[in-house]
Order: structure tokens, then C-alpha cells, then sequence
């Protein structure tokens, strides 16, 4: 079945270091690519999202590339901020013939940054 | 902006209590969800709706049913709680438009003694 597998946490990284957070998937046909951000005390929030193959995602200064190829969603940053410290998520919603989508969540990979 | 609110952040029941979870969304989506939170399992569906009066199990269902009698509301039940049911719940909703974005509530703990 459809599955997403992220990198284990913590990440632990000084401000305005670069960020990767890896992530890969499995799934049948073409699906969509999310990244989800929980930050403490919070619910989850869409962080970015890429639809296609070589679509690039961003927001807040966080990027990801749909890679086909390597089947990969990874999340960077150029230089993180301590305000970026949260669990954040990569996701898929597997094609499907109906008017909603499912989402098939990795386990999360939290991220600690310190001053 | 999109509000998903969820009746209690915290909650403490007893094995074999009845416990009802709360979500309201006010953005007239049609589809709404439940999840559950561990550590090192990331988010499972649970249930979800995507009309009035309509459900469908996620992936882990058992123990639990759900309620949608309101396109707003969409309620989880845990008809007699266990400890392995110790968790945090997240509930979401989604417009039909937009398919794939999905709006989470800020989540309820929840401790079964």
C-alpha cells in the first residue's frame, strides 16, 4: 500500500544553519506531496504542497522538490530560526476517483533549534 | 481563516467509560476526519465523513464509531474506552474544491486509567 517514510528525530541544529529533512514514498500512480508543520500545543498546518513531478512547493522560506525518480519529498531550509523548533510531517494523498482525498501520513520528524 | 475546534483539549476517563470527541468546523466543508497521534506512528485515520450522515473506517477503526449528523459537527466515540486507546486525537476537515488541503483542530489529549 501507499506509504511515506521520513527520517527519525530530533533534528537538532544553531540558528540560521541549513535544514534537511528527508523524506520518501511509496505509492501506485501520481500522487500529491505535502509537508505539515505541528508546532507545540497545535494542530497541524499545510506547510507546502507540490502536485506534479519537478512542481516545487514552498513557503516561509521552506522548499521541496517532487522527485519521480528518486520518489522523494525532501524538506530544506537555508537558515532555520528558533521559532521553526516543531514536528513536521511529510504526507501523500494517493490518487483517487472521488471529490476528497486521503492523506497517508510519515511518523513525523521533530525539529529543534537552538539560539 | 478556517476554523477546526474540538471540544477538549484535555480529558481523563476510566476504562470501559463511554467518551464522546467533539469537532466543529465553520467553514462548510464536506469532508471531515479523525485521527489518531502516537509517537513513532505519525498521524492514523481513524473515520472519516465526506457528507452528512455518511462515514467511511480509515485504517485503524475499530473501538471506535463516529456521528455526523450535522455537516459541521462530526463526533468519535469511543463506545467503552481501554488504555491502548490513550492518545491524541486530531480532527480535520477538508472542502470537496480543494481536495487534498486538509485543516486540522488543535487536538485532544486524551488519558484512559
Amino acid at each position: 500500500g501507499d506509504s511515506v517514510t521520513q527520517m527519525e528525530g530530533p533534528v537538532t541544529l544553531s540558528e540560521e544553519a541549513f535544514l534537511t529533512i528527508n523524506c520518501t514514498y511509496t505509492a501506485t500512480g501520481y500522487p500529491s506531496l505535502f509537508w505539515y508543520v505541528q508546532y507545540p500545543g497545535e494542530g497541524l498546518q499545510l506547510l507546502l504542497k507540490a502536485t506534479k513531478a519537478d512542481d516545487k512547493g514552498s513557503n516561509k522560506g521552506f522548499e521541496a522538490t517532487y522527485r519521480k525518480e528518486t520518489t522523494s519529498f525532501h524538506l530544506e531550509k537555508g537558515s532555520v530560526q528558533v521559532s521553526d523548533s516543531a514536528v513536521y510531517f511529510c504526507a501523500l494523498s494517493p490518487f483517487m476517483n472521488t471529490g476528497f482525498q486521503k492523506l497517508v501520513f510519515g511518523t513525523g520528524t521533530r525539529l529543534l533549534v537552538s539560539p | 481563516d478556517v476554523k477546526v475546534t474540538q471540544s477538549s483539549r484535555y480529558l481523563v476517563k476510566r476504562t470501559g467509560e463511554k467518551v464522546f470527541l467533539e469537532c466543529v468546523q465553520d467553514m462548510d466543508h464536506e469532508n471531515m476526519f479523525w485521527y489518531r497521534q502516537d509517537p513513532g506512528l505519525g498521524l492514523r485515520l481513524i473515520y472519516f465523513s465526506y457528507d452528512v450522515k455518511m462515514k467511511e473506517k480509515g485504517d485503524i477503526p475499530e473501538g471506535y464509531s463516529v456521528s455526523r449528523e450535522k455537516k459541521e459537527r462530526f463526533s468519535l466515540i469511543l463506545e467503552s474506552a481501554s488504555t491502548n486507546q490513550t492518545s491524541m486525537y486530531l480532527c480535520a476537515s477538508s472542502p470537496t474544491s480543494e481536495g487534498e488541503t486538509q485543516y486540522f483542530g488543535p487536538g485532544t489529549r486524551l488519558l484512559v486509567l
